[in-house]
């Protein structure tokens, strides 16, 4: 069966410090990959997808960036962390088609900037 | 565009009441139609799905019917329990190739025994 797996699943870190989240899936190939940011009581806020190595869609520009260096892998990286950048990370998965295209997401990774 | 609106919460109910949590969609085709929980501190499961009109998705209780001529997939269960207190969020995915999903703003559900 497919898994997904993110870590780490807590994170606090100081403003101005550098991020790499790593989200990584098992038991499948060839995934779409997704991640998102979720504020404090807010909905989901669409940050980047993949739909292949190398291949990274960003949805909203900021000082994020997403790498995919494997196939089931899917990284999430900023050189220098906001206050802003506070929030619930969910890296999702997404395989089928037609009626069988569904979207799974992983456990999460809260991160607090201090 | 697709865009998906939910009632907004938080919604507060006794073990044992009806619920329901209202879900209206805007999309050209034929979307599917699906409802994810959020458990607090946990990423979204997926709860239910719909493919096509008139289907009626259920699991652990919920269930929601795709409404083509309404445009809504409301969630409703029949006897709610504490342990259903969550965040539930309706989504879309669209009948064109490559699109993506759209989620709803997400509906926060307490229960109190």
């Amino acid at each position: 069966s497919q898994t997904i797996h993110q870590w780490p699943a807590t994170l606090v870190q100081p403003v101005g410090s550098p991020l790499s989240l790593e989200c990584t899936v098992e038991g499948t190939s060839n995934p779409n990959l997704y991640w998102y940011r979720q504020a404090a009581g807010r909905g989901l806020q669409l940050l980047f997808y993949s739909v292949g190595i190398g291949q990274i869609s960003s949805e909203v520009p900021q000082n994020l960036s997403a790498s995919r260096p494997q196939d089931r892998q899917f990284i999430l990286s900023s050189k220098k962390l906001l206050l802003s950048d506070s929030g619930f990370y969910l890296c999702a998965w997404r395989v089928g088609a037609g009626v069988l295209d569904t979207q799974y997401f992983g456990p999460g990774t809260r991160l607090t900037v201090l | 565009g697709n865009s998906v609106t939910q009632m907004e919460g938080p919604v507060t109910l006794s073990e044992e009441a009806f619920l329901t949590i209202n879900c209206t969609y805007t999309a050209t085709g034929y979307p599917s139609l699906f409802w994810y929980v959020q458990y607090p501190g946990e990423g979204l499961q997926l709860l239910l799905k719909a493919t096509k009109a008139d289907d009626k998705g259920s699991n652990k209780g919920f269930e929601a019917t795709y409404r083509k001529e309404t445009t809504s997939f409301h969630l409703e269960k029949g006897s709610v329990q504490v342990s259903d207190s969550a965040v539930y969020f309706c989504a879309l995915k669209g009948s064109s190739y490559g699109q993506n999903f759209v989620f709803g703003p997400g509906t926060r559900l307490s229960v109190l025994p």
